[in-house]
């Protein structure tokens, strides 16, 4: 168990959806980081919060968007969902070096 | 732009030979490498990382090795056992921030 925990671990959706994405970091982690995993891929960098600020940003669609809450926990919310937004979704938590992965969020987009 | 390569895509080993993947980065200012495994359907779990002050790190059977000058670091797994198959990513920190960007994943297979 890492101390990152993700929710829903699954989710299926239509076409046009927008769906919630949640992320509880470890414990006193103030990094939080969001990747995207497709099929047989690698894990795109999508963004990063550290204390509720947004630090870092990578390929995120506009239809994407995050936050981190002064609780500390993130949110991914995408929008108008496309069959190629279906993933796994990871997020990941930091207190400086290595990265903590969460279980992941399997997205399906039918 | 920032980007790590990583190569072989796939790799075969028999149990008991070793394996060797390679990542080569274009940040300059990186200066932390680590080293993730990922078994099917699981998370990515770190197994080894390496800080620019420091050339090669060995942990039982797996070592890493770095070459800033090249800006190139490798893993290196020997005596390679069936449950070391999964897929092995690198990454890199860019700009001396704790960003990671990640390699595009090494698919092990170690058959018995």
């Amino acid at each position: 168990d890492s101390g990152v925990t993700q929710t829903p671990k699954h989710l299926i959706t239509a076409t046009g959806q927008r769906v919630t994405l949640r992320c509880s970091p470890r414990s006193g982690d103030l990094s939080v980081y969001w990747y995207q995993q497709s099929l047989d891929q690698g894990l795109q960098f999508l963004i990063q919060y550290y204390n509720g600020e947004e630090r870092a940003k990578g390929n995120i669609l506009e239809r994407f968007s995050a936050q981190q809450f002064p609780d500390l926990h993130s949110e991914l919310n995408l929008s108008s969902l496309e069959l190629g937004d279906s993933a796994l979704y990871f997020c990941a938590s930091s207190g400086g070096g290595e990265l903590f992965f969460g279980e992941g969020s399997r997205l399906t987009v039918l | 732009g920032e980007n790590v390569e990583q190569h072989p895509s796939t790799l075969s080993v028999q149990e008991g030979d070793s394996a060797v993947i390679k990542c080569t980065y274009s940040d300059s200012a990186s200066n932390y490498f680590p080293w993730y495994k990922q078994e099917l359907g699981k998370r990515p779990q770190l197994i080894i990382d390496i800080r620019s002050n420091v050339g090669e790190k060995k942990d039982q059977r797996i070592a890493v090795t770095l070459n800033k000058t090249a800006k190139h670091f490798s893993l290196h797994i020997t005596e390679t056992q069936p449950e070391d198959s999964a897929v092995y990513f690198c990454a890199a920190s860019i700009h001396n921030t704790d960003k990671l960007i990640f390699g595009t994943g090494t698919r092990l297979q170690v058959f018995p």
